[in-house]
């Protein structure tokens, strides 16, 4: 059973735009959601993180939206650009026991110039 | 910010013999560390949890006689593929979580088996 969903799979945005990613989950009892961004060939590298007691977090032209009582929280890139084109993960873990990520599935991002 | 660091990147071995990867936090101490298993165009998937100093976690599906996982120190897990397959073949990403429980990622492993 996937516990975080991803949307969507890919998307393309030009240069300048605004790029938008959406997970949902299912299991209350994660705490703490944190972005992964990842290139070919390499690891994933923390792009930014939220908990539960905020809705909104914004770091630099990332912006995490976080909507509690609908299990949902969303990616925005603000002025896209050619390199931000990665795989994009959004994630979930609990702030109890081994405190595992669980991944949703990924979203190609494409900007174009 | 904190690297975690894998030997080797990439690996090429022949069907039946062991590959051993080391993950290593270079900056920060980790009393866990996490092992995944990343199939290209995939997300990644958990295999094990690794304490410092006692038995790793496996998840439901792997078989931990054959992905034997240590971890000897503060700043170093490893991961032995046992008897390896082609089907092993794979891209193993490791994670050390700080003391502020962020999960830093290595750059992985490109494991092809012959």
């Amino acid at each position: 059973q996937q516990q975080v969903k991803q949307s969507p799979q890919s998307l393309i945005v030009q240069k300048g735009g605004i790029s938008i990613i959406n997970c949902a989950y299912e299991n209350t009892a994660f705490d703490y959601f944190p972005w992964y961004q990842q290139f070919p060939g390499k690891g994933p590298a923390l792009l930014i993180a939220i908990r539960p007691d905020v809705s909104e977090k914004k770091e630099g032209r990332f912006t995490i939206s976080f909507n509690k009582s609908a299990k949902q929280f969303s990616l925005h890139i603000m002025d896209s650009q050619p390199g931000d084109s990665a795989t994009y993960f959004c994630a979930a873990s609990t702030d109890t026991g081994r405190r595992a990520l669980t991944f949703g599935s990924g979203t190609r991002l494409q900007v174009q110039p | 910010g904190a690297v975690v660091s894998q030997h080797p990147s990439w690996v090429i071995c022949k069907s039946g013999t062991s590959v051993k990867i080391e993950c290593r936090s270079l900056d920060f101490q980790a009393t866990t560390m996490f092992w995944y298993r990343q199939f290209p165009k995939q997300s990644l998937m958990l295999m094990a949890t690794s304490n410092e100093g006692s038995k790793a976690t496996y998840e439901q599906g792997v078989e931990k006689d054959k992905f034997l996982i240590n971890h000897a120190s503060l700043t170093l897990s490893t991961l032995t593929v046992t008897s390896a397959h082609p089907e092993d073949s794979s891209f193993y990403i490791c994670s050390a979580r700080d003391a502020g429980d962020t999960q830093y990622f290595g750059p992985g492993t490109r494991l092809t088996v012959l």
